[in-house]
């Protein structure tokens, strides 16, 4: 079956520090979504990438696509304490959206 | 806010009997997921409707099975509770099935 894969499993970094999570998966994907949930909280979307090679950007957080649509990376420069939180990809396989494990972020003051 | 909500948000159940988690769907949106998580974990994919038909379904047991309403909101049931389904139960809502997902804060059931 489709598998996504995530390393790191946990990242703790001090405050200012970057920060980056790397997205594997086993079989080509049709698209690519991530998400970050706050202890205690739900998953809040974040950004879909739907081309090979495609990268973009949110203020701090830069999302990659890889060539072959197999992996993904989000890299979020100069982390702050609001960044604490697990940061899921998310591989979409026909109509199934396969979540990895996650990285789990803290972040020290 | 992302304007789908979950009822109940917590829920304690013996092994062998059967519950009915709900979820309201942002409006507008005709295609809602199912998932759950256990501690730790990712969330994993149960099943998808759209438009009131199964579009989609994740490696789960039939005893897990869903409805989705007219008015788009929807129902996951489960039969024949065993301890291992204990997990955060999340529905999430899309305008399309190839969109963002948008999640409800979840019901935490507990099988005893």
């Amino acid at each position: 079956g489709q598998q996504v894969m995530q390393i790191p499993q946990y990242q703790h970094v001090q405050e200012g520090e970057d920060f980056t999570t790397y997205c594997n998966s086993s079989t080509t994907l049709s698209n690519i979504q991530w998400y970050k949930q706050r202890p205690g909280g739900h998953p809040v979307f974040l950004i879909q990438l739907v081309k090979s090679g495609e990268v973009k950007k949110q203020k701090r957080l830069t999302f990659q696509f890889g060539e072959a649509k197999k992996n993904s990376s989000l890299h979020i420069t100069a982390t702050q304490t609001t960044d604490v939180g697990t940061y899921f990809c998310a591989g979409r396989y026909g109509q199934n959206f396969v979540f990895g494990p996650g990285t789990r972020l803290s972040v020290l003051p | 806010e992302t304007g789908v909500t979950q009822s109940p948000t917590h829920l304690i159940k013996t092994r062998g009997q059967q519950v009915t988690l709900r979820c309201s769907s942002q409006s507008g949106h005709n295609t809602v997921s199912w998932y759950q998580q256990a501690l730790g974990q990712g969330p994993q994919f149960i099943f998808q409707y759209y438009r009131e038909e199964e579009n989609g379904r994740g490696n789960f047991p039939p005893r897990f099975s869903g409805l989705q309403f007219p008015n788009y909101s929807s129902e996951l049931n489960v039969n024949a509770l065993e301890l291992d389904d204990s997990a955060l139960y999340l529905c999430a809502s899309s305008p399309t099935s190839n969109t963002e997902a948008f999640f409800g804060q979840g019901t935490r059931l507990t099988v005893v």
